[in-house]
């Protein structure tokens, strides 16, 4: 079946360093992957979006990455700030128009 | 700015009793869609419309039921509700023919008692 997993525990990091979150997927040929940001108590907001042919995108201080073969991307914050803090869910959509959502990574942010 | 509004951020209810959640996007999008939110459980699809009455079930349509009269609105109704119908749920809204890139409201937490 198909399946989209996320770490389920926090990611911790420090002031400054750069979180660096995964989306790992199986059964799946997504068209494009796309990550959001939720804040608690809040619908999800659209970061980023990254199509099946593109290794890389950037915005600002964020990157994603998608690779095919690995069925995996990765979603990179440089210069993390505690305003970072969030939890980032990815969705995966095989051309249905409709995305499937993973259950989302919690970051944390210190001072 | 694109905006997706619901008619309430916090909702208490009785069990048993109808209860209407409401959701108006002002963007002109012809897809809108329902999720109810559960920690652990994530983002799960209740029903999603494609256009003006029309409406597709989605993983858990059971026990719900949604309305589309407007392009711009999109409803749904728990005809009874029950005590496992306490949630965050959440309304989203996209553009035909593009991405599926979702533009969601901020969510209504309904406590049925």
């Amino acid at each position: 079946s198909q399946k989209i997993e996320q770490n389920s525990e926090a990611l911790n990091i420090q002031e400054g360093k750069t979180a660096t979150l995964t989306c790992n997927y199986t059964n799946y040929s997504p068209a494009y992957l796309q990550w959001y940001r939720q804040d608690p108590g809040r619908g999800p907001v659209f970061l980023l979006l990254i199509r099946e042919n593109e290794k890389e995108k950037r915005k600002e201080r964020l990157k994603v990455t998608f690779d095919t073969t690995l069925k995996q991307s990765l979603f990179h914050i440089t210069a993390s700030q505690p305003a970072d803090s969030a939890t980032y869910l990815c969705a995966l959509d095989a051309g249905s128009y409709i995305p499937t959502f993973g259950r989302g990574t919690s970051l944390i942010v210190h001072p | 700015d694109v905006k997706v509004t619901q008619s309430s951020r916090y909702l208490v209810k009785r069990t048993g009793e109808k209860v209407f959640l409401e959701c108006v996007q002002d963007m002109d999008h012809e897809n809108m869609f329902w999720y109810r939110q559960d920690p652990g459980l994530g983002l799960r699809l209740i029903y999603f419309s494609y256009d003006v009455k029309m409406k597709e079930k989605g993983d858990i349509p059971e026990g719900y039921s949604v309305s589309r009269e407007k392009k711009e609105r999109f409803s749904l109704i728990l005809e009874s509700a029950s005590t496992n119908q306490t949630s965050m749920y959440l309304c989203a809204s996209s553009q035909q023919g593009t991405t599926d890139t979702q533009y969601f409201g901020p969510g209504t937490r309904l406590t049925v008692l």
